[in-house]
C-alpha cells in the first residue's frame, strides 16, 4: 500500500473549470513535492514546500496554485487550465538524505477537454 | 547540474532471465545518491534500490542489485530472474539538494521492460 494518499486517481475538467488536487501523507515527512509527467516522459519537478512553505516554484504557470494547509497536507489547485496541462500528477513526500528517497503517491491523471 | 541518461528506450526479457538495464550520470557533487524507480501503467512510481556515492559495496534488494561503477559514472540496474510482474518502464534517478532540507530527483528518460512469458 502506498503511504502517500493522493485524490482524485481521474479527474476530466473543462478549460473553465476550477479544481483541486490533493495528497496525504501521515510519515511525519516535513518536505512535500508536487511533480508533472507528460506521457512517455519522466517526470519533472514542479512545487517544493519544505516545513509547510513553499521553497521551490520550478516557473510553473499561474494557473497552478500549491498549498499547503498543515505539514500532512498538500493541495494543488487548478484553474484556467489548458489541454497540454493533461498529464499524471504525483505528489511525494520525504525526509532529507534518507537512503528511501521520496514517497510517492498513485497520482491523478488529469484531462483537460 | 545534474544529469541522469538512460540509453535503452525499450528492453525485453525472457521470463526467469537476468536483465541489466543502463543508466549513466553526471554530477561535480562528490556526495551523490542514485535511485532506481519502477512505474507501472497504474502511474505509481515504486521505490526498488539506493546506491550512495561513498557506499563501499553494490545495494541488493532481494532480485534487484545495483551494479555501482563510480569511475565509469554508471549504476546500472540487474533484475534476477525476471518474472511477468516486471513489465513495467524503470527510472534511474538522482537526489540533488535543495535549500531547507528538502530534495529534487533528476530522472533519466526511463526504460520500458517487457518480460515475455
Amino acid at each position: 500500500d502506498t503511504e502517500v494518499t493522493q485524490t482524485p486517481k481521474h479527474l476530466v475538467m473543462g478549460m473553465t473549470n476550477k479544481k483541486s488536487l490533493k495528497c496525504e501523507q501521515h510519515m511525519g515527512h516535513r518536505a512535500m513535492y508536487w511533480y508533472k509527467q507528460k506521457a512517455k516522459k519522466p517526470p519533472e519537478l514542479m512545487f517544493v514546500y519544505s516545513y509547510e512553505k513553499l521553497s521551490i516554484n520550478e516557473s510553473v504557470p499561474s494557473r497552478f496554485s500549491p498549498e499547503c494547509p498543515n505539514s500532512s497536507l498538500l493541495n494543488l489547485h487548478l484553474h484556467a487550465l489548458q489541454p497540454e496541462d493533461s498529464a499524471l500528477y504525483l505528489c511525494a513526500s520525504s525526509q532529507a538524505r534518507t537512503p528511501r528517497g521520496a514517497f510517492f503517491g498513485q497520482g491523478t491523471r488529469l484531462t483537460v477537454v | 547540474a545534474q544529469k541522469i541518461t538512460q540509453t535503452q528506450p525499450g528492453m525485453f526479457v525472457q521470463e526467469k532471465e537476468a536483465v541489466t538495464l543502463d543508466c549513466t550520470y553526471d554530477t561535480s557533487d562528490p556526495s551523490y545518491g542514485l535511485f532506481w524507480y519502477k512505474q507501472p501503467s497504474s502511474g505509481e512510481m515504486i521505490f526498488l534500490i539506493y546506491q550512495g556515492s561513498y557506499d563501499q559495496q553494490n545495494a541488493t534488494e532481494g532480485r534487484y542489485s545495483l551494479n555501482f561503477q563510480k569511475a565509469r559514472k554508471s549504476a546500472n540496474l540487474v533484475i534476477s530472474a525476471s518474472q511477468l510482474g516486471d513489465s513495467a518502464m524503470y527510472f534511474c534517478a538522482m537526489r540533488e539538494g535543495l535549500k531547507g532540507g528538502s530534495e529534487k530527483l533528476v530522472f533519466g528518460k526511463g526504460t520500458k521492460l517487457t518480460v515475455n512469458p
